[in-house]
């Protein structure tokens, strides 16, 4: 059973750049889509990119100027790059993998990153 | 961007009972990729409906979901104890392709 788990610093400052990896167990990315979620008090669950698991990406054009999602040579990482970070990006960050075959859902799904921004 | 309109914003209820939760679209949701899920504190969402009315694997059927173009609904037949929770909708069209409605909560009355 595919499993996921989001690392990395959880604490950013600002203007600086957060990156955090999705680490996939019992399984690999070698189908299907994968995202990057978050979710803050202020403006809930917001879709941030996927990838294909060929590498293709697509991104939210809110994201899309600061955001960069790539799958690493092992199929078995993905990250998320977040620069130019302020206290409004302050959120749990999910990774998660789309239904397959696709219909636009997220079927399995991190235990989610708490990150702040804060100097 | 299509907007996703959730109601009621709170929903109180007893164990038993039926809970009707709506999802509304700013404009139609022409994939009628459609889904609905089940947020409880400190957890990650859960999915317990895509393409508008498809059980995820291991979702109990008392949850079931039905809609098309704008209109979309979740139905818990009879709320179990475990059933308290804040409820998603979520949508794959548009541009960003994906996005949220700002949940509906189901609290006990």
């Amino acid at each position: 059973q595919v499993q996921l788990q989001e690392s990395g610093p959880r604490l950013v400052k600002p203007s600086e750049t957060m990156s955090l990896t999705c680490t996939v167990s019992g399984g690999s990315i070698t189908s299907s889509y994968w995202s990057w979620i978050r979710q803050s008090p202020g403006k809930g669950l917001e879709w941030i990119a996927h990838l294909y698991h060929n590498g293709v990406t697509k991104y939210n054009p809110s994201f899309e100027s600061r955001v960069t999602i790539s799958v690493d040579t092992s199929k078995i990482h993905f990250s998320l790059r977040m620069n130019s970070v302020t206290a409004a990006d302050t959120a749990v960050y999910y990774c998660a993998r789309h239904v397959w075959p696709p219909a636009g859902a997220f079927h399995i799904w991190g235990q989610g990153a708490e990150v702040t921004v804060s100097s | 961007e299509i907007v996703l309109t959730q109601s009621p914003g709170t929903l109180s209820l007893s164990p038993g009972e039926r809970a009707i939760l709506s999802c509304r679209a700013s404009q139609s949701v022409t994939s009628g990729h459609v889904a609905w899920y089940q947020q409880k504190p400190g957890q990650a969402p859960r999915l317990l409906i895509y393409g508008a009315s498809n059980r995820a694997p291991g979702i109990p059927d008392r949850f079931s979901g039905i809609g098309s173009g704008t209109d979309f609904t979740l139905t818990i037949s009879r709320m179990e104890p475990e059933d308290f929770a804040v409820y998603y909708c979520q949508q794959q069209g548009g541009s960003p392709e994906l996005t949220f409605g700002p949940g509906t909560k189901v609290d006990l009355k």
